[in-house]
């Protein structure tokens, strides 16, 4: 089955800076990869997601890259803001556009953002 | 307010006992899902449903159980044959089209 890693379990940067959160997968056949962001005490909400088709999506302050022959993604996040501390997690899935999503989740980082 | 809730939010269990954690959702989702979070490892799929009256085992499926008997509803219950059930779980449902997972806000169940 798929298995996801992602690095590092915990980034810290100064206010302003960009963060840099890689993952990789095993599965060739996967095709879905979302972001999802965990606030502390709150519920993971998606931010992100690319699908295979493309290599590179961006929505403001965040972009999502994807290398399809190295299996990897990445998730950027430029001009920081203490609002963007949290979890981060990254996932995969075979994903079709129906039905459930069998989504394989990365261990998350935690992404903490200094003033 | 559109949403999935998730009841309790918190429950204490004695060992050995089944608990079943609820998960309702008013977004006409047909695809629900339950996830385990432990800190270091993110979230694992215990089990998921794609419609009414059929549900699919996920990575982490032993010990645990589910019915999906309305489309609104999703409940898991943690049976003693779980042998780590101390845990914070959440539940997730998506539209039929795929794509995004909306979260409950958790339950996190302590067993003594």
């Amino acid at each position: 089955g798929e298995n996801v890693e992602q690095h590092p379990s915990t980034l810290s940067v100064q206010e302003g800076d960009s963060a840099v959160i890689k993952c990789t997968y095993s599965d060739s056949a996967s095709n879905y990869f979302p972001w999802y962001k965990q606030e502390l005490g709150k519920r993971p909400q998606l931010i992100i997601d690319i699908r295979s088709n493309v290599g590179e999506k961006k929505d403001q302050r965040i972009a999502v890259t994807l290398n399809k022959t190295a299996k990897h993604f990445s998730l950027h996040i430029t001009e920081t803001q203490p609002e963007d501390s949290a979890v981060y997690f990254c996932a995969a899935s075979r994903g079709s556009l129906q039905g459930a999503q069998k989504l394989v989740f990365g261990q998350g980082t935690r992404l903490t953002i200094n003033p | 307010d559109g949403g999935i809730t998730q009841s309790p939010k918190y429950l204490f269990r004695k060992e050995g006992q089944n608990v079943t954690l609820s998960c309702e959702q008013n977004l006409n989702h047909d695809a629900m899902y339950w996830y385990r979070q432990d800190p270091g490892q993110g979230l694992r799929l215990i089990y998921y449903s794609q419609i009414v009256n059929d549900f699919q085992k996920g990575d982490i499926a032993e010990g645990y159980s589910v019915s999906r008997e309305k489309k609104e509803s999703f409940p898991l219950t943690v049976t003693s044959a779980q042998k780590n059930p101390t845990a914070f779980y959440l539940c997730a449902s998506s539209p039929s089209q795929g794509g995004e997972l909306f979260f409950g806000e958790g339950s996190r169940l302590t067993v003594l």
